[in-house]
């Protein structure tokens, strides 16, 4: 079946530091892969998404490369603001007739002044 | 704001009753999806909806039971309530014409605490 590996947070970091979520997944076939963003008492938002191997999604100075080859989907950001606190999570979704989305156990980051 | 509307924003309840969520999706999207956030077990899909007909399950226990109305709102009913159910119950929805990857809109959620 299908799942999702992520790091084990809290991930602490002062403003300014490089980010670095690791993600790996097991799927069958070509899953497109998501990071999701949860702030503190809301929903999920999309961060990011890449549909095939080696696409970038990036947003808002957040980037993941699809890496079939590693099965990874790592987020990364160069230069991290309080603001970016929040949990987040890395997900797949196998298309076909149930687009249902898998997600991992989330991260939360914690940015600090 | 996505655009899709979840009520009520909290429950609080006994353990055996029975509680309905409700969610109304983004204009013009068919279908809808619902998970459950829980402390043990993280964030899982429950079921989907398409233009009212059930499309897949996931991991929704038999005491659980979703529809979805011919105006595309959708209800979650939630019946003998365990403590274990308490969780943060969340829909989504998108504008799935079928298969393919369509970004998925996520509600506020629903905070369920059973006492």
């Amino acid at each position: 079946g299908n799942s999702v590996t992520q790091m084990e947070g809290p991930v602490t970091l002062s403003e300014e530091a490089f980010l670095t979520i690791n993600c790996t997944y097991t799927a069958t076939g070509y899953p497109s892969l998501f990071w999701y963003v949860q702030y503190p008492g809301e929903g999920l938002q999309l961060l990011l998404k890449a549909t095939k191997a080696d696409d970038k999604g990036s947003n808002k100075g957040f980037e993941a490369t699809y890496r079939k080859e590693t099965t990874s989907f790592h987020l990364e950001k160069g230069s991290v603001q309080v603001s970016d606190s929040a949990v987040y999570f890395c997900a797949l979704m196998n298309t076909g007739t149930a687009s249902k989305l898998t997600f991992g156990t989330g991260t939360r980051l914690q940015v600090t002044l | 704001d996505s655009g899709v509307t979840q009520t009520p924003k909290h429950l609080i309840t006994a353990t055996g009753q029975r509680v309905t969520l409700r969610c109304s999706p983004r204009s013009g999207d068919l279908s809808v999806y619902w998970y459950q956030q829980s402390l043990d077990q993280g964030l899982q899909f429950l079921i989907q909806y398409y233009n009212g007909e059930e499309r897949a399950k996931g991991n929704i226990l038999e005491r659980f039971s979703a529809q979805q109305f011919p105006d595309l709102h959708s209800e979650l009913n939630l019946s003998s309530l365990e403590l274990g159910d308490s969780a943060l119950y969340f829909c989504a929805s998108s504008d799935s014409r079928g298969s393919g990857t369509y970004e998925q809109f996520f509600g506020p959620g629903t905070r369920l605490t059973v006492l």
